[in-house]
């Protein structure tokens, strides 16, 4: 059975700092890996998508990196910013059944 | 291009009543799925709909169901409520049902059980 553990479970860093987002998996028969962003009482949103095959995707200030055979993920945020507070998870597919597992979140707070 | 939209975003319900949650995926999304966040259990995985059909079920009592319509929008019920079922329940829609297939969420639906 997959788990998904993501460390720490709250970060609160100054505005400007460069900060690392770690989730690790069980199984390394992951399909893919997907981070997302949850604002308090709100649904996800989708940040970034690593397929298997991939090693790492970026999209503006993130980025996002796949290690299977650690079982690791990381998510890079650059010069963060007071909006980029929120909890953000990491969900792996893998199995037969390709149902998302999902770790249990970091609470990021970044502070003017 | 309108997000997953889900109806309705706050219920109140009490023990014993049974609920319908809506689901409205991205336009030309042919799968839904859902989904019950706690604080105490996190995100889980309740079910999957693919074309009408179930393809996937999560670790949940029957009381937990769904369905999904030609259009490819989804409903959710649970019948008897328990004050454990007090949660946010979200929905994903995706292109397909596969592996690489990429979620989009909507703002979920809060439901208070007393």
């Amino acid at each position: 059975k997959q788990e998904v553990t993501q460390i720490p479970a709250a970060l609160s860093v100054p505005e400007g700092e460069n900060l690392v987002l770690n989730c690790s998996f069980t199984d390394s028969a992951i399909y893919n890996l997907q981070w997302f962003r949850q604002d308090p009482g709100k649904g996800l949103t989708s940040l970034l998508l690593i397929q298997s095959s991939q090693r790492e995707q970026t999209s503006g200030r993130l980025n996002a990196s796949l290690d299977k055979s650690s079982g690791r993920s990381t998510l890079y945020i650059a010069a963060s910013q007071p909006g980029d507070s929120a909890t953000y998870l990491c969900a792996v597919r893998s199995g037969g059944s390709y149902i998302p597992t999902f770790g249990r979140g970091t609470s990021l707070i970044v502070h003017p | 291009k309108a997000g997953v939209t889900q109806t309705p975003r706050y219920l109140i319900k009490t023990r014993g009543q049974q609920v319908t949650l809506s689901c409205s995926p991205i336009s030309g999304h042919r799968s839904v799925s859902w989904y019950q966040q706690t604080p105490g259990q996190g995100l889980q995985f309740l079910f999957e709909y693919f074309s009408e059909t179930q393809r996937n079920k999560g670790n949940f009592p029957g009381r937990f169901s769904g369905r999904q319509f030609s259009n490819s929008r989804s409903e959710m019920n649970v019948s008897t409520l328990e004050l454990g079922d007090s949660a946010l329940y979200l929905c994903a829609s995706s292109l397909a049902s596969g592996t690489n297939e990429k979620l989009f969420f909507g703002s979920g639906t809060q439901l208070s059980v007393l």
